[in-house]
């Protein structure tokens, strides 16, 4: 079965550093999203991409937090410097279309900022 | 605004009894509903989904969810727990035209052996 690729599964850094988490969705997929989830909470939308183009990223702390997908297959999210509240797990996930359509998830990126 | 409520934060059931979790979403004459499990540590599954038709809907793992207009609820069920199930469970809703997708906070269920 097809699978939402994302690296690292786990970072620890310190505050001020800079971060970056990949992701690979499944084949074919057009749209991409990055969710931000901190424990207890539910999934937040941080940024969709449709192809390379963003479509939404009205959540994402542009400030600190960036994101791309040059080719509109893989993707990275960026974050610099990092801050003590980015401590989250960050959500890869991918579908066919926008909209109502299934999400396949990766198996997310830990990060922990001392 | 559009919301998704699941109204019980942790659930604890015994191993073979049965469960219903509560979803109840705000707006939306025909929306998108969805059930997503959550192991500690890992992604979210899908379980199951409502798009239309048969309001009954089945999924993957023993689970079953029911659309409910009237109620605009969405409540997921299994008639008999197993250990393996114990995880966080989120419902999320799509009301269409391309809006995104809203996630409730998720209901934690342990189930004692």
């Amino acid at each position: 079965e097809a699978e939402v690729a994302q690296s690292p599964r786990y970072k620890i850094t310190e505050k001020s550093q800079a971060v970056a988490f990949w992701c690979d969705p499944i084949s074919g997929h057009a749209t991409l999203y990055w969710y931000r989830q901190i424990l207890g909470q539910g999934p937040e939308l941080l940024v969709q991409f449709q192809d390379e183009s963003v479509v939404d990223d009205s959540q994402l702390p542009k400030d600190r937090f960036s994101a791309e997908r040059l080719k509109g297959v893989d993707s990275t999210l960026k974050i610099q410097p990092a801050e003590l509240g980015d401590s989250a797990m960050y959500l890869c996930a991918s579908s066919w279309g926008s909209g109502a359509n299934v999400l396949t998830f990766g198996a997310g990126s830990r990060l922990t900022v001392l | 605004a559009q919301s998704v409520t699941q109204p019980d934060i942790h659930i604890t059931v015994s191993e073979g009894a049965s469960l219903e979790l509560r979803c109840n979403y705000s707006y939306g004459a025909t929306p998108y509903l969805f059930w997503y499990v959550q192991s500690p540590g890992q992604g979210l599954q899908l379980l199951l989904k409502y798009f239309s038709g048969d309001t009954l809907v089945q999924g993957i793992k023993g689970f079953e969810a029911e659309f409910k207009r009237s109620q605009s609820s969405f409540n997921l069920r299994k008639p008999s727990v197993h250990w393996s199930d114990a995880a966080e469970y989120f419902c999320a809703y799509n009301a269409g035209n391309n809006r995104k997708l809203i996630w409730g906070l998720g209901t934690s269920l342990a189930v004692n052996p």
